[in-house]
């Protein structure tokens, strides 16, 4: 129950082109859930984060679009550059993200080309 | 504002002995958590501390310790050390009240165990 699934592992995009990545949860006491990009050498830098109490957050290209009932959240990139070409991970965290373990999922390497 | 830093940035050592990771958390933060990415895998929660004491922890082996200071940077000390604990170690921080649930992660230390 701890588990968050993430697919797919990987994903190749043309430049100006729409980057989809979906995660699954089981837990439904997880009410954080967070998007992470990683390139190589660096640590995680947070992308975007959504609760539960609203189906859709957007910033700039990025979209989370959130379904609690089907505990899933995906996250949408949109007009997809090819620096966005990195690592995603969705995350979740059980009541307030920030006193509480991140969960995550098994990441997406994601490879726009030009 | 110096963000998460973390040393050392690369680390090798062989099997059994000890080793010591540092962490300064993002100014104003006084919560740490502290996380191992395997290759190609998303991070797992090792521990996390607040007021110099460990507040939650995952899944691994009492060969894993922390410590917290007054200054609120921490340490993260694995004994013993086995070929499988070769892993980026992350360190993120976060303010204990932040609304955000955001953590901030550190370029990590990156630890070869032959």
């Amino acid at each position: 129950q701890q588990q968050v699934k993430q697919s797919p592992q990987s994903l190749i995009v043309q430049k100006g082109g729409i980057s989809i990545i979906n995660c699954a949860y089981e837990n439904t006491a997880f009410d954080y859930f967070p998007w992470y990009q990683q390139f190589p050498g660096k640590g995680p830098a947070l992308l975007i984060a959504i609760r539960p109490d609203v189906s859709e957050k957007k910033e700039g290209r990025f979209t989370i679009s959130f379904n609690k009932s089907a505990k899933q959240f995906s996250l949408h990139i949109m007009d997809s550059q090819p620096g966005d070409s990195a690592t995603y991970f969705c995350a979740a965290s059980p009541t307030g993200g920030a006193t509480n373990k991140l969960i995550f999922g098994t990441g997406t390497l994601l490879a726009v080309q030009p | 504002d110096a963000g998460v830093t973390q040393s050392p940035t690369h680390l090798i050592k062989t099997r059994g002995q000890q080793v010591t990771l540092r962490c300064s958390p993002k100014s104003g933060h006084d919560t740490v958590s502290w996380y191992q990415q395997a290759l190609g895998q998303g991070p797992q929660f090792i521990f996390q501390y607040y007021e110099e004491e460990e507040r939650q922890r995952g899944n691994f082996p009492d060969r894993f310790s922390g410590h917290q200071f007054p200054n609120y940077s921490s340490e993260l000390n694995v004994n013993a050390l086995l070929l499988g604990d070769s892993a980026l170690y992350l360190c993120a921080s976060s303010p204990l009240a932040g609304a955000s649930g955001e953590q901030f992660f550190g370029p990590g230390t990156r630890l070869t165990v032959l």
